[in-house]
């Protein structure tokens, strides 16, 4: 089935510092994938829509200046955390849907997330 | 009024029980639901899709109330494995996600 990988799992960096986590579709194209954050024991939030070729779009108290977008491929999506600060620790996950299973009705496949960490 | 809501939880529950998860949505043109499972601190993965004329797969049966938007998950003869964070999702323009229910199932 439609894979997304997600890298790093894992990272841990000192505030001031910009970090850049990859989403990969492995074996479909995405136009689209989806930037998620999740703090704890809450819900996934969605940051931004990131269209391959075009600027993402944010959602409303997501600073685009913060959050760089980059979807240059129709498999590849980066999101860069820039001068992160603790504030920023948090889970961030990237979700995408195969196009090949229409857009209506086919559901999100999610990477592994990035669990980020700010000291 | 949130665009996904869920019964707040937690649901804890003894083995081989019956329980069940409801959600709302707000917005009368969303045109596809699913229910995701997330483990702790693991992403979501879907559990199932939920279709107009509901649909059942083996323990779990989803069920959708357009008139009244709301969606259900009825898990049957719950296992320790169920237990999770059992979200709702809901797309009209996009996917909006529930605040999730939280699930532990006890021996």
């Amino acid at each position: 089935g439609a894979v997304v990988s997600q890298h790093p799992s894992r990272v841990i960096c000192k505030s001031g510092t910009s970090v850049k986590i990859e989403c990969r579709s492995l074996d479909f194209q995405a136009t689209t994938m989806f930037w998620y954050r999740q703090f704890p024991k809450q819900s996934l939030m969605l940051m931004a829509t990131s269209n391959e070729g075009s600027k993402a779009t944010y959602e409303q108290g997501v600073e685009k200046d913060k959050f760089l977008i980059n979807h240059a491929s129709l498999t590849l999506s980066t999101l860069t955390v820039t001068s992160a600060h603790p504030e920023d620790s948090s889970f961030y996950i990237c979700s995408a849907r195969d196009p090949v299973q229409g857009a209506t009705y086919s559901p999100l496949h999610f990477g592994n997330g990035t669990r980020l960490t700010v000291t | 009024r949130k665009e996904v809501e869920q019964d707040p939880g937690p649901f804890n529950v003894p083995e081989g029980a019956t329980v069940a998860f409801n959600c709302t949505y707000s917005n009368s043109a969303s045109q596809s639901f699913f229910w995701y499972r997330q483990d702790c601190r693991k992403e979501p993965k879907l559990l199932m899709s939920v279709y107009s004329s509901g649909n059942e797969d083996g323990r779990f049966t989803a069920q959708l109330n357009r008139a009244s938007q709301y969606i259900s998950l009825l898990i049957r003869d719950s296992k320790l494995s169920d237990s999770a964070t059992y979200l709702c999702v809901v797309k009209a323009n996009d996917m909006r996600f529930g605040a999730g229910t939280r699930l532990t199932v006890k021996p």
